[in-house]
């Protein structure tokens, strides 16, 4: 299977501990994005990447947390001292095409869970 | 500050008939409309798009509705299947910014 790859799927963490997640992209995407969604809400954008140049961060992305996408490839999203409000399904996405949002391709989260 | 609006959590359908998803937005910048559908334990997939241009784009059984002097756009689902039942999310995109902003989402359920 080709298709967006998350690792790990759950992740259960004490609050003031540092968490790391993973995105494995579509191999010719080189567009990566991070999105945040929490119970009830829609997917929230967190920031993107093209090839290794992170372009756009969002406001909720607060000094705890940073993303990587070393040599266009995987990303990396960072949480340092987590707080129970970083509870949600963190969610990668990859694209080849350039502002057209049904290019995005989903994977199946990572759902954080702090304690 | 819900830019993207989809007012009703749930909807329930019989198989066969048509579902009718609605959603509203404020941001006049928005040019280009989606709506995603997610399973659970899954990642939202892609569904139909439309772009402001136009007040209607078909898909087989799935048709979306814009009226950009309402702000206000629709997902027809017709007839709807069992395998539709899903969340789905409605979502707009400004031109020259990669940020999609989504709905909270409906939850559809079609009973067979």
């Amino acid at each position: 299977d080709t298709g967006v790859s998350q690792d790990p799927r759950h992740k259960i963490t004490k609050r003031g501990q540092n968490v790391t997640f993973r995105c494995d992209p579509i191999s010719e995407h080189n567009r990566l994005y991070w999105y945040r969604q929490t119970l009830g809400q829609g997917p929230e954008f967190l920031t993107y990447f093209q090839n290794e140049a992170q372009l756009e961060k969002s406001r909720l992305l607060s000094d705890r947390f940073s993303a990587e996408r070393p040599k266009g490839s995987f990303s990396t999203l960072e949480i340092q001292r987590t707080e129970q409000g970083d509870s949600a399904m963190y969610l990668c996405a990859s694209s080849f095409l350039q502002g057209s949002g049904e290019k995005l391709f989903f994977g199946s989260g990572t759902q954080l869970s702090v304690l | 500050d819900q830019q993207v609006k989809q007012n009703s959590p749930s909807l329930s359908v019989q198989e066969g008939r048509i579902s009718i998803l609605n959603c509203d937005y404020t941001n006049s910048m928005f040019d280009y409309f989606l709506w995603y559908k997610k399973y659970p334990a899954e990642g939202p997939t892609f569904l139909i798009s439309i772009s402001s241009i136009k007040d209607k784009n078909e898909d087989g059984r799935f048709t979306v509705f814009l009226n950009k002097s309402a702000k206000h756009l629709s997902l027809h689902i017709v007839p709807s299947q069992p395998g539709d039942s899903a969340v789905y999310f409605c979502a707009a995109l400004r031109s020259g910014s990669e940020k999609l902003v989504f709905g909270k989402g409906t939850k559809l359920t079609v009973n067979p």
